[in-house]
């Protein structure tokens, strides 16, 4: 079974400045997909960003990017010019290649609060 | 669109008690999906569905029933509340095929179990 780890609970930025979050998984498999949840204090889940193993090129979304590291397992989150409406918990999940129902498997999230 | 939508938002059960928790999608999502988020933790599965008629187990499902008699609907059944059971569960669905396999999000339903 996957498993992913967040090893960083909580995490602090200044308004306008940089964050990494930090992800790690655990698979055997070549062809996985990763993905980037955000959840606000509204507790909507909101898909951040996305990123297909087999892709070398990192992934970017206007503020959003990952630095996909996938000898390493790595799958860190990086936003620039934090805004204070990123002020929410961060989550990284698995989606592995054999997976009929496309079912995800979830880090244990960080709390990110950007401060003004 | 109304996109995925959970009925309740917020419950409060007796230990013993039973109740039915009600997804709806309006995107004619085939995958649908129940989840629990306990509290400093992220979110897991505890039954899926990968078509109407058809339901599967999770990572978590004891204690708790699913029914996929819709195409849009999706219910998860606690027949016994038990305090372990409190939680947040959220709902979601997606669409068939790996290339289209971002899941999406219902509001939540809170649910305390006394």
């Amino acid at each position: 079974a996957q498993t992913v780890t967040q090893s960083q609970p909580e995490m602090s930025v200044q308004e306008a400045e940089t964050v990494t979050l930090s992800c790690t998984y655990d698979t055997s498999e070549n062809n996985y997909y990763l993905f980037w949840y955000k959840q606000p204090p509204s507790r909507q889940m909101i898909l951040v960003i996305r990123q297909e193993a087999y892709k070398q090129q990192n992934a970017t979304e206007n503020r959003f990017s990952v630095n996909f590291q996938k000898a390493a397992k790595s799958f860190s989150l990086k936003i620039s010019d934090s805004q204070l409406g990123d002020t929410a918990m961060y989550f990284c999940a698995f989606l592995g290649p054999d997976n009929a129902g496309n079912m995800l498997t979830f880090g244990g999230g960080t709390r990110l609060m950007v401060k003004p | 669109n109304a996109g995925v939508t959970q009925t309740p938002k917020f419950r409060v059960l007796k230990t013993g008690q039973s109740m039915t928790l009600l997804c709806a999608q309006d995107m004619n999502h085939e995958y649908m999906y129940w989840y629990r988020q306990d509290p400093g933790m992220g979110l897991r599965l505890i039954h899926y569905s990968v078509g109407e008629g058809t339901t599967a187990k999770g990572e978590v499902p004891d204690g708790y029933n699913v029914s996929r008699l819709k195409k849009q609907n999706f219910l998860l059944g606690l027949e016994s509340a038990a305090p372990s059971q409190t939680s947040v569960y959220f709902c979601a669905s997606s669409y068939v095929g790996r290339r289209y396999n971002e899941q999406f999000f219902g509001p939540g339903t809170r649910l305390t179990v006394l």
